[in-house]
């Protein structure tokens, strides 16, 4: 089947750094790739779509301004949390639809800020 | 908008016994997405259904869509210690929502 890697897998860091996160599709091109986080014990929430060559589609509530996502190519999305906090210590998963519609997801990237 | 409630919320089995979850929404779906999520690891897909009615089995899983697609569940028989984890039902064309999960634990 496809196959979606994530970078880093996790990560730690400092109240107020920024964070960048790589999604890319290993085998095939993704023209949309889905950007989710997750809170312990929860569901996974979508918080914005990425369209090669275009701006990111956000769900609401999620900011923008905060979570900078660049989808430079048809393998790679990234994204990037801005001044996180420790509020934003979540799991973060990418998704990379193939043309058959099938989404496959990367296995997330954890991220804890301090 | 659309929501997905699924129950139960958690469930715990001896090993051996069979699982149910259900998936409900309010609107009616153009079709629906299951996932496994083992703990600590990403979603898996496993299946989608679109047709009124359809059931699909996948060797020890049964998937059935409802008649008015408005529902679905998964059905696992005689249960083992690798089926433990998170299953959520989806939807969605070009995006997907995600139901509330339910978390599978297995007693050996």
């Amino acid at each position: 089947g496809a196959v979606v890697s994530q970078h880093p897998s996790r990560v730690i860091c400092k109240s107020g750094t920024s964070v960048k996160i790589e999604c890319r599709s290993l085998d095939f091109q993704a023209t949309t790739m889905f950007w989710y986080r997750q809170f312990p014990k929860q569901s996974l929430m979508l918080m914005a779509t990425s369209n090669e060559g275009s701006k990111a589609t956000y769900e609401q509530g999620v900011e923008k301004d905060k979570f900078l996502i660049n989808h430079a190519s048809l393998t790679l999305s990234t994204l990037t949390v801005t001044s996180a906090h420790p509020e934003d210590s979540s799991f973060y998963i990418c998704s990379a639809r193939t043309e058959v519609e099938t989404q496959y997801f990367g296995p997330g990237t954890r991220l804890l800020v301090l | 908008g659309q929501q997905v409630m699924q129950i139960p919320q958690y469930q715990h089995v001896q090993e051996g016994e069979d699982f149910t979850t259900y998936c409900n929404s309010s609107t009616t779906l153009s079709n629906i997405q299951w996932y496994k999520q083992r703990p600590g690891g990403h979603p898996v897909f496993l299946i989608q259904l679109v047709k009124s009615g359809e059931v699909k089995k996948q060797k020890r899983l049964t998937f059935q869509f409802g008649e008015a697609k408005k529902n679905s569940s998964l059905h696992i028989t005689a249960t083992q210690t690798t089926d433990v984890g998170t299953y959520f039902c989806s939807f969605g064309n070009e995006k997907l929502t995600f139901g509330t999960g339910t978390r599978l634990t297995i007693i050996p």
